[in-house]
């Protein structure tokens, strides 16, 4: 298993640029989740699927987007880049309480 | 709703000596309590988690934490310190929802182990 694998591991975007982050697990979790980590701070929830075709906003939304066409795959775009979503981002997946993540991706928006 | 204060941002101990990492939760119910683990440039290791069995729990590399309902505290404790330990480390509160678990992170505390 290689659990959850997230491409790129670091990018660099220029302010209004766009990009995908890619997540895929292999563990069949229904459960998939977006957060990203800023220096100092714990993790915010972005967005979060509860399976496939099923997504919802968690805690800081604005300038993302999701989709989750099949149970492995669960990408992250962002449309318009901004300095304010230079961060780490984390996709984790779980079958119950339990959740697995996969090694981040580092974003700078200059 | 949810929240888990993390009283510590930064710890430091000597290698060999014991450490203790204090987390506070606000829950309305009995919750699910997990503590990770986040090695430089790492993603997040379950260390333990709490779902509602025996207060005291163990978890890898001889970290444990115990539940305390009436302190709404689930702490995290090694007796001695190991180089490798040097971490960042988060207490994580879940609440189960009608769309399923949501969970609440702490800011996380830094754990330096001074040989």
């Amino acid at each position: 298993n290689a659990g959850v694998t997230q491409t790129p591991k670091f990018r660099i975007l220029k302010i209004g640029q766009s990009m995908t982050l890619q997540c895929a697990q292999d563990m069949n979790h229904n459960y998939m989740y977006w957060y990203r980590q800023d220096p100092g701070m714990g993790l915010k929830l972005i967005y979060y699927s509860v399976g496939a075709g099923i997504t919802d906003k968690g805690e800081v939304p604005n300038g993302y987007n999701v989709s989750r066409s099949t149970t492995e795959d669960f990408p992250l775009r962002l449309e318009l880049a901004a300095p304010s979503q230079t961060s780490v981002y984390f996709c984790a997946s779980s079958m119950t309480e339990t959740q697995y993540f996969g090694p981040g991706t580092r974003l700078l928006v200059l | 709703a949810q929240s888990v204060t993390q009283l510590d941002s930064h710890v430091s101990v000597s290698e060999g000596t014991p450490v203790l990492l204090r987390c506070n939760y606000s829950s309305s119910y009995s919750p699910s309590l997990f503590w990770y683990v986040q090695h430089p440039n790492k993603g997040l290791q379950l260390l333990l988690k709490y779902t509602s069995a025996a207060t005291l729990v163990k978890g890898i590399n001889g970290f444990e934490a115990e539940f305390k309902k009436s302190e709404t505290s689930f702490h995290l404790t090694k007796p001695s310190a190991h180089m490798s330990d040097a971490a960042e480390y988060f207490c994580v509160v879940s609440d189960l929802t009608n769309t399923g678990n949501q969970f609440y992170f702490g800011t996380g505390t830094s754990l330096t182990v001074i040989p």
